[in-house]
């Protein structure tokens, strides 16, 4: 069955950089697109952006361009998301999700989620 | 960006009777191309990532109770359930993915009255 495995919880001081993994099992990597969505506490969803594993193209939300690197490493199927100079307002559980079988781009399969806490 | 707007905010309904979520989405999410709605319904319980009930506006995704569905096309949508049960309780988003960024509603809390 589809699973999205991702890391631990973190906590980061203001400033510093985060790199979440999100591990995929019982299909192949490379054929479904992978978005990053956020949820900062008794918050709403956030888009962050798209990567496709297997040609490598990406798409950021403007509100996170050059804060946010999204990368793949095929030869483990896992995606990596960082995030760097963050702030308290970055503290979140950071989701990833994969596309469907079939065509569209709504969130079929979803990792577990990570908490990020930014916090001196 | 496309902005997603759910009324209401919150919702209590007692059990067996049917509740009603709207979201109204700020430019059209009907591709004319394949006649399809790009938006998705989702349920999220505490602590719990999403699960998608809804896509395509209407379509039921498998293993999702039939007192959920969908409805709506263009810039106005609803989710009803028909028939509220206790294990629905939570909250509910609608998410267009008709273009990025993708966008999603602020949510609606449903409780039990």
């Amino acid at each position: 069955q589809v699973q999205l495995v991702q890391s631990g919880a973190e906590v980061k001081k203001p400033g510093a950089s985060v790199k979440v993994s999100c591990k995929a099992s019982g299909y192949t990597f490379t054929s479904y697109y992978i978005h990053w969505v956020r949820q900062a506490p008794g918050q709403g969803l956030e888009w962050m952006g798209i990567i496709n594993p297997s040609g490598h193209s990406r798409t950021y939300a403007q509100k996170f361009q050059g804060r946010v690197t999204l990368v793949t490493d095929t030869s483990t199927s896992t995606v990596y998301m960082e995030l760097s100079s963050l702030t308290s307002e970055d503290t979140a559980v950071y989701f990833c999700a994969r596309e469907p079988p079939w065509s569209g781009s709504y969130y079929a399969y979803w990792g577990q989620g990570t908490l990020i806490t930014v916090s001196s | 960006d496309i902005v997603m707007t759910q009324s209401p905010d919150s919702l209590a309904v007692s059990l067996g009777e049917r509740a009603t979520i709207n979201c109204k989405s700020s430019q059209n999410v009907l591709y004319s191309s394949d006649n399809k709605n790009y938006l998705a319904w989702y349920q999220q319980k505490p602590g719990q990532p999403p699960k998608v009930l809804i896509y395509w506006a209407s379509n039921r995704e498998s293993g999702v109770p039939d007192r959920f569905s969908g409805s709506g096309s263009g810039t106005d949508f609803t989710l009803t359930i028909s028939s509220l049960q206790a294990e629905d309780v939570a909250v509910y988003f609608c998410h267009q993915y008709y273009t990025t960024p993708h966008t999603f509603g602020q949510g609606t809390k449903l409780e039990i009255k």
